[in-house]
């Protein structure tokens, strides 16, 4: 079993429509939930973080957290083209320790 | 502008030339490590470093070796790369206290 999964790909929605990306993690020492955004050939970039459980709102993007259920996923409403791309779940430990997802690709169609 | 810089973005070598990839962050962050991405198995860390002159192994430090003489500066060392190191690596960093990670553009090493 990998230490973080992700709902595999790819995740195919209509332009408008809201996009849901699911992680799961093993470790119950977790601390900090990261969602980074990969555009093809090019480096991953931090788009939002979560440490308590909950929601958190940044703009179209919403992290949910749930400890208890050891699980994070991410939102994005009023999906664009613009958001097609792999996101990828990191999970840290409070040590500093990060493990990452292999990432879910995510097409949103005109 | 912050920004973590690897160099370079792409590089051919045959087997067994040692090659060093450098990284350089403008952020002063204390935390820097390097990743590589492959198909099928996400990132892998390879190696990290806390702070001058602290380096630590990741998962997946064979092959590689790396050193950290200055805060801004990690430069990974490839002394006798093979073909199983053909690869993209990322060079990321970050402040102690913050584990959200900034990553440089990335080095597709190919390696025959």
């Amino acid at each position: 079993q990998k230490e973080v999964e992700q709902n595999s790909g790819p995740l195919s929605v209509p332009e408008g429509a809201i996009a849901s990306l699911n992680c799961t993690y093993s470790d119950r020492g977790s601390q900090s939930f990261f969602w980074y955004r990969q555009y093809s050939g090019k480096s991953p970039e931090l788009i939002m973080f979560i440490y308590s459980n909950g929601d958190k709102e940044d703009g179209r993007f919403t992290a949910q957290l749930n400890k208890a259920s050891q699980y994070v996923s991410l939102l994005i409403r009023d999906s664009q083209p613009s958001d097609s791309a792999t996101y990828l779940c990191a999970v840290a430990t409070n040590a500093g320790k990060s493990t990452f997802g292999d990432g879910t690709t995510l097409t949103v169609k005109p | 502008e912050a920004q973590v810089t690897q160099n370079p973005r792409y590089l051919i070598t045959v087997t067994g030339k040692k090659l060093t990839v450098t990284c350089s962050q403008n952020m002063n962050h204390e935390y820097m490590s390097w990743y590589r991405q492959d198909p099928g198995l996400g990132l892998r860390q390879i190696y990290y470093s806390m702070n001058v002159e602290v380096t630590d192994k990741g998962d997946v430090p064979e092959g590689y070796k790396v050193s950290r003489k200055e805060k801004r500066n990690f430069p990974l060392i490839l002394e006798s790369p093979s073909p199983n190191q053909t690869s993209l690596y990322f060079c990321a960093s970050r402040p102690l206290q913050f584990y959200g990670y900034t990553f440089g553009s990335g080095t597709r090493l190919t390696v025959v």
